[in-house]
């Protein structure tokens, strides 16, 4: 199963941009980068996902390098409800296609006024 | 439209016991995963089922158990409970792929 590096936390001003970033080296060819985050006792939601190329939604932008071994999530302007801890998981596929969703410790995203 | 509903809630027992948590999935979607987050650590993956088919299975021991029936809600079964097994357990229902969404938990507490 490919592994997730992210940085335990991370500070951004409001209105600011957010730049997440993930290291998976050991990513397969056939396997998705996604992203979730998960606000304070709540469940984690999905924000975005990507093979290869880059990815944006009404959420984020998701930026994936050209060998895949490392991607950044982009919160254009960040507010305080995306104080969050965020996830970047690689979806693995088992036999049967199981979809298991493999979460790390994540980064604690602040943003502050 | 409702999300995936989780119940109960909260949930207090005692060592020993057995415990039944319930997963009502978003209408239509055929598959529903459980996942144990210990406060402080993410999600840990511990069964997913599609179609009323275990389909994957985390690496937890056989007290864990669950099914899913004809209408796609699911229940997680924890026998003989152990502190450790306080969490937050966690439903997800996805149409297949690609994102799973995620009821909001139920909270056990072990004593």
């Amino acid at each position: 199963d490919a592994k997730t590096t992210q940085p335990p936390s991370m500070d951004c001003a409001e209105g600011r941009a957010a730049n997440l970033p993930c290291n998976h080296s050991t990513i397969s060819g056939n396997e998705y980068v996604y992203w979730y985050r998960q606000i304070h006792s709540q469940g984690p939601q999905y924000i975005i996902h990507g093979l290869k190329n880059n990815e944006t939604n009404e959420m984020a932008s998701l930026i994936i390098t050209e060998d895949r071994k490392s991607s950044t999530l982009i919160l254009p302007h960040a507010t305080l409800r995306d104080t969050a801890v965020y996830y970047c998981i690689v979806r693995v596929q088992g036999s049967g296609n199981t979809g298991k969703l493999i979460f790390g410790q994540g980064t604690t995203l602040q943003v502050k006024p | 439209d409702a999300g995936v509903t989780q119940s109960p809630t909260h949930l207090i027992k005692t060592r020993g016991q057995q415990v039944t948590l319930r997963c009502s999935p978003i209408s239509g979607h055929k598959s529903v995963s459980w996942y144990q987050q210990v406060l402080g650590q993410g999600p840990q993956f511990i069964f997913q089922y599609y179609e009323k088919e275990e389909r994957g299975r985390g690496n937890f021991p056989d007290r864990f158990s669950a099914r899913q029936f004809p209408n796609y809600s699911s229940e997680l079964n924890v026998n003989a409970l152990l502190l450790g097994d306080s969490a937050l357990y966690l439903c997800a229902s996805s149409p297949w792929y690609p994102e799973a969404f995620f009821g909001q938990g139920t909270r056990l507490t072990v004593v």
